[in-house]
């Protein structure tokens, strides 16, 4: 099946605390995001990744970092989390930069930084 | 990026067809129309999208208007699994097509 993998699901932390998600996808696509979802200011991208060891900065970068080693994981790396950073974060990845391509996404994981 | 407008909640019935609708008056020649959708407690759903013709999948219709300035979601029977956040968002050919950019929504109640 195809999917979008994130782990984990909840996590709660305390500040200062390194921490990485990770993300992963079966489908080969060379296009993969992070995002943030708060209530009040929707989604908002973290960084994306235009292939291997192509990252770059999305809408809200600051104190989170990525990497991309391999085609399919795109993990999400909070070095020192503060309690700003609490939030629903998805991951996404797509097939190309086309506009007529869809996106697809994982489930969510749910952070919470104390 | 060109923004779209749409109602922030909605009601129906189940086995109902549904009409979401989205303004999108400033889109241009080379926006795409796509519609996602967020089910409570899981990550944003790919449903259909569209750049001038009305489109059909399993999902869902999705008609837009001759001046494409604005566009329909039709749920045809509308299901409790139905209930969600629907986005209509526009991605441009020339824009910056690594990122979607989510408005607030429609939230969809489905009644039983």
């Amino acid at each position: 099946e195809a999917q979008v993998t994130q782990n984990p699901r909840y996590l709660i932390t305390v500040t200062g605390k390194k921490l990485t998600v990770t993300c992963s996808q079966n489908m080969n696509h060379e296009y993969m995001s992070w995002y943030r979802q708060d209530p009040g200011l929707g989604l908002r991208q973290i960084y994306y990744s235009m292939n291997v060891e192509v990252t770059d900065k999305g809408d809200v970068p600051e104190g989170y970092k990525v990497s991309r080693k391999e085609k399919r994981n795109f993990p999400l790396i909070l070095e020192s989390p503060s309690p700003n950073q609490t939030s629903l974060y998805f991951c996404a990845s797509s097939p190309s930069d086309r506009a007529s391509t869809e996106a697809f996404f994982g489930q969510g994981t749910r952070l919470t930084v104390v | 990026d060109a923004k779209t407008t749409q109602p922030n909640s909605m009601e129906s019935n189940e086995e109902e067809p549904v009409h979401l609708p989205c303004n999108h008056s400033t889109i241009s020649g080379t926006d795409y129309i796509h519609w996602y959708r967020q089910l409570p407690s899981q990550g944003p759903e790919y449903v259909i999208h569209g750049l001038t013709s009305n489109v059909n999948n399993r999902m869902a219709s999705l008609a837009i208007a001759e001046d494409r300035k604005s566009s329909t979601l039709i749920l045809h029977r509308a299901t409790l699994r139905d209930a969600a956040v629907y986005y209509c968002i526009l991605r441009d050919v020339g824009g910056s097509n690594y990122k979607l950019t989510f408005g607030k929504g429609t939230l969809l109640t489905v009644n039983p």
